[in-house]
């Protein structure tokens, strides 16, 4: 089993609507969590950064985190076709003051027009 | 601009050859990775420094070295033992607080 699993897509939604993507780890020492939007033939960016459990809102942007339940998910609101990207969730326990991350194999996404 | 400057953008390499990939900072991070993607892997640690003159190996540093010489600068050199260097390759640096910035990647292919 991975450490990380993300389902690949490809996700196909509409233009306004509310898109989930989510990713689940088995790693109970993970705390810090982020997710990056990578388009195609580009390096990641960075979109969410959360430490620990709970909620983070930035804009049309939400992460949550549920470390009960081992998941962490990002919601995009009213998506758009700007949006289409491969999402990212890495996530980290930072044992020592080293921040290794590891990845899940992101999600691509397309929002349609 | 503070970032994280990758070069080349493409790069090719003949069959027993060593090639270098450039990573530079300005943003006066401690901590740089160096990260390889393939399709449907993921991401997965090649190499990390958290200091100058200090560097560790990550999940799959076999045939791949780098240097640490100055904070802002953490080259890699994809040696003839890779024998499967076509991939393309990100550059990271941390701020110390978790968050990993990334440059814009090098694709290297072997010819």
């Amino acid at each position: 089993q991975k450490e990380v699993e993300q389902d690949p897509g490809p996700l196909s939604v509409p233009e306004g609507a509310i898109v989930s993507l989510n990713c689940t780890y088995s790693n109970s020492a993970f705390q810090y969590f982020m997710w990056y939007r990578q388009y195609s033939r580009k390096g990641p960016e960075l979109l969410m950064y959360t430490y620990s459990s709970g909620n983070k809102e930035d804009g049309r942007f939400t992460a949550q985190v549920d470390k009960s339940s081992k998941y962490i998910s990002l919601f995009i609101r009213d998506s758009q076709p700007s949006d289409s990207a491969t999402y990212l969730c890495a996530m980290s326990a930072a044992t020592s003051g080293t921040y290794k991350y590891i990845f899940g194999t992101g999600t691509r996404l397309k929002v349609l027009a | 601009d503070g970032g994280i400057t990758q070069s080349p953008k493409y790069l090719f390499r003949k069959e027993g050859q060593n090639v270098t990939l450039s990573c530079e900072q300005n943003l006066n991070h401690d901590a740089m990775y160096w990260y390889r993607q393939d399709p449907g892997q993921g991401l997965r640690l090649i190499y990390y420094s958290q200091i100058v003159n200090d560097f560790q190996k990550g999940d799959i540093a076999e045939g791949y070295s780098v240097s640490r010489e100055k904070k802002e600068s953490f080259p890699l050199t994809v040696t003839s033992a890779q024998k499967n260097p076509t991939a393309f390759y990100l550059c990271a640096s941390s701020s110390g607080q978790g968050r990993d910035f990334f440059g814009q990647g090098t694709r290297l292919t072997v010819v």
